[in-house]
């Protein structure tokens, strides 16, 4: 079975600096999708950043970035130039690849605090 | 811009009764998903739903539980007889092509 696992429950970062949150995952498969999800305390799940894991490069979507090593079935995200509208608990998920129903597995989250 | 709309956005019952959860899924997405998270918890899926038919569910979602598209355009999440356990945050997600999941805003459940 997949699982997804988040080592850091919690972490912290200054305003305008950089953090990186660690992900790693357990596969046999190989074909699927990787994603991070914000949780705000809104409760409301927000995607920030997907990964397929055919693509060998990194996906960026403006400040975020992951560092995909499908060697190594490991998922980070940097965030950069931290802004206060960050903290949040933020989620890796994996998606199975071909099968469209294939569910997302969720990883325990990491708590983000952002300090001006 | 198209959002998954869920409501209520919290609903408080007593134990032994049944609740309908409400979501209206983002008009053009073809797959839709139930997920809970408890508080504190992770994210755990319950169900997905394609064709007007369950494809997957997973063994929380018991005799309990039950999904219907009863109209084209909302999608609801059954509870039959609730009981404490139940109490978190219902999810409702949707995706146009199985690729991207969008969620709605929740809906806190709380079971007294």
């Amino acid at each position: 079975a997949q699982t997804v696992t988040q080592s850091q429950p919690e972490m912290s970062v200054q305003e305008a600096e950089t953090v990186t949150l660690s992900c790693t995952y357990d596969t046999s498969e190989s074909d699927y999708y990787l994603f991070w999800y914000k949780q705000p305390p809104s409760r409301q799940m927000i995607l920030v950043i997907r990964q397929e894991a055919y693509k060998q490069q990194n996906a960026t979507e403006n400040r975020f970035s992951v560092n995909f090593q499908k060697a190594a079935k490991s998922f980070s995200l940097k965030i950069s130039d931290s802004q206060l509208g960050d903290a949040a608990m933020y989620f890796c998920a994996y998606r199975r690849g071909p099968r469209n129903t294939d569910k997302l597995i969720f990883g325990t989250g990491t708590r983000l605090q952002v300090f001006p | 811009e198209p959002e998954v709309t869920q409501t209520p956005s919290h609903q408080v019952t007593q134990m032994g009764q049944e609740v309908i959860l409400r979501c209206v899924p983002i008009s053009n997405h073809l797959y839709f998903y139930w997920y809970r998270q408890i508080l504190g918890q992770k994210v755990e899926f319950l169900v997905s739903f394609y064709n007007n038919e369950i494809s997957e569910k997973s063994e929380i979602f018991d005799d309990q539980f039950s999904v219907e598209r009863p109209d084209g355009s909302n999608f609801t999440l059954k509870i039959r007889s609730t009981k404490l356990e139940d109490s978190a945050m219902y999810f409702c997600a949707s995706s146009e092509d199985g690729g991207e999941a969008f969620f709605g805003q929740g809906t806190r459940l709380t079971v007294v």
